[in-house]
């Protein structure tokens, strides 16, 4: 119950198209959905997080779904760039508790020049 | 802002032989975290500390101890080095209460031959 499950585990896109990587969760009391990105060498960074009293967050061409009925949420690139290319996390964890954050398994992008 | 400072950022030991993983964080967090990443295996939680004096097991904990010094550092020990601890070993921090983001390190990548 404590799982983030991520897919795809890697992921090839044309320069200029639409990247999609999807997780899901299993436990409600998750309240926090970051994503983090991480480039070869260097450590995970928080690229865009959600709560659940939102269906959808925007920053620049970085776009996260999420869906609390079905435990989903998702991270869209819009215009991926080859500066895109890195490893994509998902993440969980709960607000205002001592807890782990848990992290999904990650996803390989590379984007096309 | 030096964030969380991992040393050292390389190191290669032999079978059996133990080290001391180190880590500091300047932002006054209290949780603190030891994860390792293996390809296509993700970000798989070591130990977790979440304030000074308290520590509790991950995914993965087998062959590790870990100490929170105080409330900025959080060290990772390797009693007697195993080939398969050849990893990439990051340590992060985080505000969890305020369900803020992770700041990781810039890892450290430890061969065990």
């Amino acid at each position: 119950q404590q799982q983030v499950k991520q897919s795809p585990q890697s992921l090839i896109v044309q320069k200029g198209g639409i990247s999609i990587i999807n997780c899901a969760y299993e436990n409600t009391a998750f309240d926090y959905f970051p994503w983090y990105q991480q480039f070869p060498g260097k450590g995970p960074a928080l690229l865009i997080a959600i709560r659940p009293d939102v269906s959808e967050k925007k920053e620049g061409r970085f776009t996260i779904s999420f869906n609390k009925s079905a435990k989903q949420f998702s991270l869209h690139i819009m215009d991926s760039q080859p500066g895109d290319s890195a490893t994509y996390f998902c993440a969980a964890s709960k607000r205002n508790r001592d807890d782990k954050i848990i992290f999904g398994k990650g996803t390989r992008l590379h984007i096309l020049p | 802002n030096a964030g969380v400072t991992q040393t050292p950022k390389f190191q290669v030991l032999k079978t059996g032989q133990s080290m001391t993983l180190q880590c500091a964080q300047d932002m006054n967090h209290n949780s603190m975290y030891w994860y390792r990443q293996d390809p296509g295996m993700g970000l798989r939680l070591i130990y977790y500390s979440a304030s000074e004096g308290t520590t509790d097991k991950g995914e993965v904990p087998n062959g590790y101890n870990v100490s929170r010094l105080n409330k900025r550092e959080f060290s990772l020990r390797l009693e007697s080095a195993a080939p398969s601890q050849t990893s990439v070993y990051f340590c992060a921090s985080s505000a969890i209460r305020t369900g803020t983001e992770a700041f990781f390190g810039q890892g450290t990548r430890l061969t065990v031959v």
